[in-house]
C-alpha cells in the first residue's frame, strides 16, 4: 500500500532564504508525482508535476526533483516571499490510477 | 474558465443530522471526485465518478454516506447520520480524464464540516 510522507510538518523561515520541502513514497512504480498548495480555507492548487521519466520541473522560483528509485522528491523555494506561507503537499497517483494519495503536508511560514 | 464551484462554504451540525454538499465541476471535465480531508492531514478519495458511473467507491463509508452524479455533471455527497468524526473539508476535483498519471486535478475551495 503506496504511503506519502513530508518532511517537516512545519517550517518558518526569515524572507529571502531558499528553502526545501522533502517528499518520500514507499512504492516506487508511480506515474508522476504532484506538487500542491493550500492556502487556509481555500481549495487545492497545482505548483509542479513531474512525470515519472522526467528527473525535475521548474516553475518560476519552484524547482521539484524526482528520484523514483530512493522514493524521494524535493521541493526547491528559492528566495522565499511572505506570500508563499501556505500549507505543501506532494502527491502521487494510487496504482489504480483513480485517485490522488496525499501526504500530510508542510506547513510554511516566511516572515518578512 | 470558470473553476469547480462547491456549496456550501461552512456547516455546523449536531451529531446524528444530515448533510449535503454539492459540486459543479469544470465544464467538460468527465471526471469527478470527492475527497475528505481531517484538520492536519492530506485529503483522502472518498468516491469518484467517469461520467455518471463510479469508478472506486472503496473508502466511502457505504453505511452513512451517498454520492450522486446525475446526468454526468453536478454532483451531490451526503451524509446520514453525521458522526463527530466526520469533522473535516469535503474537497471536489475534477479532470477531463479518468487516468491521474495523465492529468491534472482541479479542486474546489471545499467544504468546511463542524459536528458538534
Amino acid at each position: 500500500k503506496q504511503e506519502v510522507t513530508q518532511i517537516p510538518a512545519a517550517l518558518s523561515v526569515p524572507e529571502g532564504e531558499n528553502l526545501v520541502l522533502n517528499c518520500s513514497f514507499t512504492d516506487s512504480a508511480i506515474y508522476n508525482l504532484q506538487w500542491f498548495r493550500q492556502d487556509p480555507g481555500k481549495g487545492l492548487t497545482s505548483l509542479l508535476l513531474i512525470q515519472s521519466s522526467q528527473r525535475e520541473q521548474t516553475s518560476g522560483r519552484l524547482n521539484a526533483s524526482l528520484d523514483k528509485s530512493s522514493g524521494r522528491s524535493t521541493l526547491y523555494i528559492a528566495a522565499s516571499q511572505p506570500g508563499d506561507s501556505a500549507t505543501y503537499l506532494c502527491a502521487v497517483p494510487n496504482q489504480a490510477g483513480t485517485a490522488l494519495i496525499f501526504g500530510k503536508g508542510t506547513t510554511l511560514s516566511v516572515s518578512s | 474558465e470558470a473553476g469547480v464551484a462547491q456549496s456550501p462554504r461552512y456547516k455546523i451540525i449536531e451529531k446524528r443530522q444530515s448533510v449535503a454538499f454539492w459540486c459543479n465541476p469544470i465544464s467538460g471535465h468527465a471526471t469527478l471526485y470527492w475527497y475528505q480531508q481531517i484538520l492536519g492531514q492530506g485529503p483522502k478519495l472518498l468516491i469518484q465518478f467517469q461520467n455518471n458511473g463510479v469508478v472506486d467507491d472503496s473508502q466511502l463509508p457505504k453505511d452513512r454516506f451517498s454520492a450522486e452524479r446525475l446526468k454526468g455533471v453536478d454532483s451531490t455527497l451526503k451524509i446520514q447520520p453525521a458522526k463527530l468524526e466526520d469533522s473535516a473539508v469535503y474537497l471536489c476535483a475534477s479532470s477531463l480524464v479518468r487516468d491521474t498519471g495523465k492529468n491534472i486535478q482541479y479542486f474546489g475551495a471545499g467544504t468546511r464540516l463542524s459536528v458538534l
